[in-house]
């Protein structure tokens, strides 16, 4: 199984362009988040899909969109990016959003660089 | 809110030491404790799990118990292997069902 792909794996964009990250799970899972990981800071919720149909602000919204354009698909796009948005972004997914059924599986990352 | 607190790292061992990785957490309900691995290159991904006080989660010769009282869920393996260099996160879900995440632990082991 492939688990959660993301793409692309690397990126550098200057500031004001805008791009978007796309991430696809194949293990039939309802829920889906973006983080960013930033040294020492752990990461950090963007957004999430609860389910198919819903999306919510995390702790770090700001600059972000996302779709969630099927139950396998969650893009986040930036639409004008920031050097303040130099990170690794990680998309991941779970089961679903409860308690019992939040074991998140992680993609291996995009590591985007803002100029 | 929730919080976790981890150690600080870098975290320098040499073969066959014994690894602990201390972590102590905020929360309000009663949370779910993981332990998450990042390897170079690679994605999270979970190491071990407790759901309720007093439980131990294992995996790969990891260990962590729930300990309620001081609100720890410290991590320790007794033998670490050079593959065993990552980076660990304390993470935390509780009444809101969104996982929260210690800074990370980068640990180096020296064959």
């Amino acid at each position: 199984n492939a688990g959660v792909t993301q793409t692309p794996k690397f990126q550098v964009l200057k500031t004001g362009q805008s791009m978007t990250l796309q991430c696809a799970q194949d293990m039939n899972h309802n829920s889906m988040y973006w983080y960013r990981q930033d040294p020492g800071m752990g990461l950090r919720l963007i957004y999430y899909s609860a389910s198919e149909g819903t999306t919510d602000k995390g702790e770090v919204p700001n600059g972000y969109n996302v779709s969630r354009l099927n139950k396998r698909e969650f893009s986040l796009r930036l639409e004008s990016a920031a050097p303040s948005q130099t990170s690794v972004y990680f998309c991941a997914s779970s089961e679903a959003f409860s308690r019992a059924k939040n074991i998140q599986y992680f993609g291996a990352g995009t590591r985007l660089s803002v100029l | 809110g929730n919080s976790v607190t981890q150690m600080e790292g870098p975290v320098t061992l040499s073969e066959e030491a014994f690894l602990t990785i201390n972590c102590t957490y905020t929360a309000t309900g009663y949370p779910s404790l993981f332990w998450y691995v990042q390897y170079p290159g690679e994605g999270l991904q979970l190491l071990l799990k407790a759901t309720k006080a007093d439980d131990k989660g294992s995996n790969k010769g990891f260990e962590a118990t729930y300990r309620k009282e001081t609100t720890s869920f410290h991590l320790e393996k007794g033998s670490v292997q050079v593959s065993d260099s990552a980076v660990y996160f304390c993470a935390l879900t509780s009444n809101d069902y969104k996982l929260s995440f210690g800074a990370g632990t980068t640990v180096t082991v020296r064959a």
